[in-house]
């Protein structure tokens, strides 16, 4: 057990919907990374945020956004959700403010299914 | 452009044997490199860190090595056992900024 929650696990929404992902972190880790993960795509990092502010963001579309609130448990919003959003989406945490030497603790994911 | 590639998507061992899996990038200078396991349905979970300036670490059955200058890790499980089947990804890390990670290889350890 990684110690990172994520909910719901699973989610099946219809296009043009909007859902909340919610992840909190491992007990003590102030960082928290998101990643979508579909078949053709591999791991691919969407946001990070450190302390409740927004430290990088990767291929994060215009029509996602997350935020980290005071409590550490950050949320993953999907907007006007396309067939192609379909995918796990993970939540991970680590210690530090950089990833550099930091292993990564991912949750189970939520399984986001389009239809 | 950047590039992360792993040997193959799928590798297929006899129980007993060391599996090779093989991590290969182009253009990132990473300062370090991990290596995760992933089930189905599960989220990734860590196995080793190694840094640029460490050839090889070693954890139980496992080893990772790291050389810069052919841009390459190889990660190994020797002895083998069904239950390291999993899909194996590196990760590498961009600048610091985030880890970026390959594609994964598939290993089937069959008894």
């Amino acid at each position: 057990d990684s110690g990172v929650t994520q909910t719901p696990k699973h989610l099946i929404t219809a296009t043009g919907q909007r859902v909340t992902l919610r992840c909190s972190p491992r007990s003590g880790d102030l960082s928290v990374y998101w990643y979508q993960q579909s078949l053709d795509q591999g791991l691919q990092f969407l946001i990070q945020y450190y302390n409740g502010e927004e430290r990088a963001k990767g291929n994060i579309l215009e029509r996602f956004s997350a935020q980290q609130f005071p409590d550490l448990h950050s949320e993953l919003n999907l907007s006007s959700l396309e067939l192609g959003d379909s995918a796990l989406y993970f939540c991970a945490s680590s210690v530090g403010r950089t990833v550099v030497n930091s292993p990564l603790h991912f949750g189970n994911g939520t399984r986001l299914t389009v239809t | 452009s950047q590039k992360i590639e792993q040997n193959s998507e799928a590798l297929n061992i006899q129980e007993g044997k060391t599996a090779t899996l093989t991590c290969n990038y182009t253009n990132y200078s990473p300062a370090y490199l991990q290596w995760y396991r992933q089930d189905p349905g599960r989220g990734p979970v860590f196995l080793l860190l190694i840094r640029e300036n460490e050839k090889e670490k070693r954890k139980e059955r496992l080893k990772v090595t790291f050389d810069t200058t052919l841009k390459q890790s190889l990660f190994h499980i020797t002895a083998s056992q069904p239950a390291d089947s999993a899909t194996y990804l590196c990760a590498l890390d961009n600048y610091g900024q985030n880890f970026v990670f390959g594609p994964g290889t598939r290993l089937s350890v069959l008894p």
